[in-house]
């Protein structure tokens, strides 16, 4: 069975300040995507990334950085100069090779505070 | 980029009416559709697999009778939930893929639709 945890629920911090969430997923699949996704308040889900598991390589997109390590079975992101539009709720999702559905984590809600 | 939509955004409804949503994709086909729900402040489960001209997969502990998925064409999928209850009240919100999806890992997500039932 497949699990994503996202151990942090709440994370505040102050404009311009670099935040880190982190996600760690369990599969038994040697072939997997993992994803980012963001929750504004209005309620879509904005994709952020996704990533297959053969490719480690680190990414980045202007401020938003991500840490793939296969060794921990981590995925994290990571946002440098907090901006308040970053306030949102964030998913760290999995899904199997194969298999279009999402395992979601439980998300966690970041606030920049100005 | 595929463009998936979901309708109604927001729908109030009394206890024991029921409610259908739609979820579209507006410029490619898709043969199966998901529909995730969301409870407030709570993560995203997924409900059921919409297949396109045939019987929707449920996930366990999804009641079937109370939740009626109809995915009739390549591009629209239907969420009905019957005699709705307060309980109900939730965001439901659909994904879709490509030719391939399944392989490639790429997924579109609806708007979703905010259910509150008085």
């Amino acid at each position: 069975a497949q699990k994503v945890t996202q151990a942090q629920t709440e994370i505040s911090v102050v404009e311009k300040e670099d935040v880190t969430l982190d996600c760690v997923y369990e599969t038994r699949d040697t072939t997997y995507y993992l994803f980012w996704y963001k929750q504004p308040p209005s309620g879509e889900l904005v994709f952020l990334i996704r990533r297959n598991s053969f490719d480690e390589q680190n990414e980045i997109s202007g401020r938003y950085s991500w840490n793939f390590q296969k060794s921990t079975s981590s995925f994290n992101f990571t946002i440098t100069a907090s901006q308040v539009v970053d306030s949102a709720v964030y998913f760290c999702a999995l899904s199997e090779f194969g298999n279009e559905k999402l395992t979601f984590g439980t998300g966690t809600r970041l606030t920049i505070i100005p | 980029g595929a463009v998936v939509s979901q309708h109604p955004s927001r729908v109030i409804c009394k206890s024991g009416t029921s409610v259908k949503i739609e979820c579209r994709s507006l410029d490619f086909q898709a043969t199966t559709m998901f529909w995730y729900r969301q409870f407030p402040k709570q993560s995203l489960m997924l409900m059921a697999t919409s297949n396109e001209g045939s019987k929707a997969t449920y996930e366990q502990g999804v009641e079937k009778d109370k939740f009626l998925i109809n995915h009739a064409s390549l591009t629209l999928s239907t969420l009905t939930v019957t005699s709705a209850h307060p309980e109900d009240s939730s965001f439901y919100i659909c994904s879709a893929g490509t030719d391939g999806s399944a392989n490639t890992g790429e997924l579109f997500f609806g708007e979703g639709s905010r259910l509150t039932v008085l």
